[in-house]
């Protein structure tokens, strides 16, 4: 499969537990970003990698979100003490200069509880 | 900051062609896309216009023009699996790759 990943593709857990996600980009694609897409609404942005070097951060990103990226290839994004407002798909994509387009990968469904 | 705006709702019968407006007020650009997304699944790639003018894919055609802050997606020869949200994005010019999305477009295509 070439295309990209997310693990896992669901998880549910309590206010205040720490949760991460995995995402491995399209192998020849050198940037990735993060998403977050609530019901109704379109995707938003929350950081961007390029390589291992992390080049912005939304304000949506609060102290208790932080994305990395060590090697250039997978990213993980872990929240920390989840709140009920974390709810919501986290989406993963990947680009290249020369794909055009982002390409996204099939979201982490994250449920607080 | 950006807006983005496109209708909520748009229902059209099976074999009919349906637009999907698009308008967006930025403060940089770097290129208009539109993807497909099916309800519970990720959103795909459909098209990307940078430049005024129309791209063709298949059933699918963008257009797109810069000093109207306007694009359009025509889907063609409406499928029932056409049925999906249709997100319009604009790639801020302040930040390569970062894209900003509307609330997207809800198609429904009835028989």
């Amino acid at each position: 499969d070439t295309g990209v990943s997310q693990n896992p593709r669901h998880k549910i857990t309590k206010r205040g537990q720490n949760v991460t996600f995995r995402c491995d980009p399209i192998s020849e694609h050198n940037r990735l970003y993060w998403y977050r897409q609530t019901l109704g609404q379109g995707p938003e942005f929350l950081t961007y990698f390029q390589n291992e070097a992390q080049l912005e951060k939304s304000r949506l990103l609060s102290d208790r979100f932080s994305a990395e990226r060590p090697k250039g290839s997978f990213s993980t994004l872990e929240i920390q003490r989840t709140e009920q407002g974390d709810s919501a798909m986290y989406l993963c994509a990947s680009s290249s200069r020369t794909s055009g387009g982002s390409y996204f990968g099939p979201g982490t469904r994250l449920t607080v509880t | 900051g950006q807006n983005i705006d496109q209708p909520t709702e748009m229902t059209a019968t099976e074999g009919a062609i349906v637009q999907i407006n698009c308008t967006y007020q930025t403060s940089g650009f770097n290129g208009l896309f539109w993807y497909q997304q099916h309800a519970g699944e990720a959103p795909t790639f459909l098209s990307y216009n940078v430049l005024d003018g129309l791209e063709e894919k298949g059933r699918f055609s963008s257009f797109l023009s810069r000093s109207k802050g306007y694009s359009y997606l025509l889907l063609k020869e409406l499928q029932m699996k056409d049925s999906a949200s249709y997100l319009c994005a604009v790639r801020d010019g302040d930040s390569w790759g970062k894209l900003q999305f509307g609330a997207g477009t809800q198609v429904v295509v009835t028989p």
